[in-house]
């Protein structure tokens, strides 16, 4: 079965970028999603393939996806951005929805 | 604005079935545009697939899950429903429900709504 590796913690200063990796065998052939999720909350879908917004979600969010690796950046990083940070791959020939393990963002 | 809320019991026993609906409001299932899904979360850990509808009753399941799993829809209350069968203490989680991709757009794979969760707590 497939599997996405994410960093358990990143940690990024208050106004600087943090990136949050998500690594997959040939994971640039897929569409790459992420969700955010505080304490407490449902996640919401912050990225969707590889590097779209959907409407609400601010432009300092971006993401990128090629060969082995698809990272998030978090540019400005406020207090409010931090969470647990989820990546997700669907394969829709089998119809299987496979989730990261989740990394928390602390925002120093 | 689409709302999705979870609803059932918080405390089931060992063995026994865990039942959920989830009740769609601000949109139809029945219109066919989307599929809907069910996500878990055990407590401190990370999300986990478990299986998605389309209005028409076709589903698709985790196939870790598969064995003990049942999706199924109601249009005409604009619900779906899960039950997980022969629970054990690593079925306790968080439950949420949530819209999937539209028919039109297979291959998108998202879940762009989400229900708040109720928490299921499997203990005698």
């Amino acid at each position: 079965s497939y599997e996405l590796t994410q960093p358990l913690s990143v940690s990024v200063a208050l106004g600087q970028t943090a990136k949050i990796s998500c690594g997959g065998k040939n994971i640039g052939s897929k569409s790459v999603h992420w969700y955010q999720q505080k304490p407490g909350q449902a996640p919401v879908l912050v990225i969707y393939r590889d590097s779209n917004r959907p409407s609400g979600i601010p432009e300092r969010i971006s993401g990128s996806n090629s060969g082995n690796t698809a990272t998030l950046t978090i540019s400005r990083a406020q207090a409010g951005d931090e969470a647990d940070y989820y990546c997700q791959v669907w394969d829709s020939s089998t119809a299987i929805v496979v989730f990261g393990g989740g990394t928390k963002l602390t925002v120093l | 604005q689409l709302q999705l809320q979870e609803s059932g019991p918080g405390l089931v026993k060992p063995s026994e079935t865990l039942s959920l609906t989830c009740t769609v409001s601000g949109g139809s299932i029945g219109s066919g545009t989307y599929y809907w899904g069910w996500i878990r979360q055990p407590p401190g850990k990370g999300l986990e697939y478990i299986g998605i509808i389309y209005y028409s009753g076709s589903t698709y399941y985790n196939p870790s899950l598969k064995s003990r799993v049942t999706i199924s829809v109601d249009t005409s209350k604009n619900q779906f429903s899960l039950k997980v069968s022969s629970v054990t203490a690593a079925d306790t989680a968080v439950y949420y429900c949530a819209r999937h991709s539209p028919h039109y757009d297979w291959g998108r794979g998202t879940f762009d709504y989400w229900g708040q969760g109720t928490l299921v707590t499997v203990s005698s």
